[in-house]
């Protein structure tokens, strides 16, 4: 199917864990996001990449690790999750200003 | 640097009414977008409208409609006659117009209760 697909839908992890969100389209959309959603903040851009090997920092990028070795996945990781973590994660792709999202990924940190 | 705010934060109508969202915004860019999304219950987000920066044209869709005022920089969106399958999370978000000043830039949100 084509889109944009985030897995897992649903991450249970404990403090201290290295945990990786996936996020993969189908199309080849060059600008790739993660945006995460926490009540009271609306969603808040972690990182982005323009194109495969190019990342670059959004508005809350600590504790996350991102790479983009095929221009289709971004995988997303918390290198030492932390409670502060617990949220939701969107992914998108890109096409001019038409931003695609995907379903979402619910992270809970214990 | 882009900000979004949408001062509302919950607001709950009876079915039928009339309901507006508020969305001010700032950037200082000349060309930008402005957005509003809806979050269902279900979790996902669902595009509703974009328009640019040139473009000040109120638009109508069924019992939606937006108006874009530069002058105030506000980009506000009126559900008429709300139903209860209105009820939902609503964001305004901006983008710049290319490249890396095309990510979007959210507000907090806006809850919509919708009672039958």
């Amino acid at each position: 199917d084509a889109g944009i697909t985030q897995s897992p839908r649903y991450k249970i992890t404990e403090t201290g864990r290295q945990v990786t969100l996936m996020c993969h389209q189908t199309w080849s959309h060059s600008y790739m996001f993660w945006y995460r959603q926490d009540l009271g903040h609306g969603l808040r851009l972690i990182y982005y990449s323009a194109a495969a090997d190019i990342t670059d920092k959004g508005e809350v990028p600590d504790g996350y690790v991102v790479s983009r070795s095929k221009t289709e996945n971004f995988p997303l990781t918390l290198e030492s999750a932390t409670r502060s973590q617990t949220s939701v994660y969107f992914c998108a792709s890109q096409l001019g200003t038409e931003a695609f999202f995907g379903q979402g990924t619910r992270l809970t940190v214990v | 640097a882009q900000k979004v705010t949408q001062a509302q934060t919950e607001i709950s109508v009876v079915e039928k009414e009339d309901v507006t969202l508020d969305c001010v915004y700032e950037t200082r860019d000349t060309t930008y977008y402005l957005f509003w999304y809806k979050q269902p219950p279900s979790g996902e987000l669902v595009f509703l409208i974009r328009r640019n920066s040139f473009d000040e044209q109120n638009e109508i869709s069924g019992r939606y409609s937006w108006n874009f005022q530069k002058s105030t920089s506000s980009f506000n969106f009126t559900i008429t006659a709300s139903q209860v399958v209105d009820s939902a999370v609503y964001f305004c978000a901006l983008s710049g117009y290319t490249g890396a000043n095309s990510k979007l830039t959210f507000g907090k949100g806006i809850t919509l209760s919708v009672r039958p």
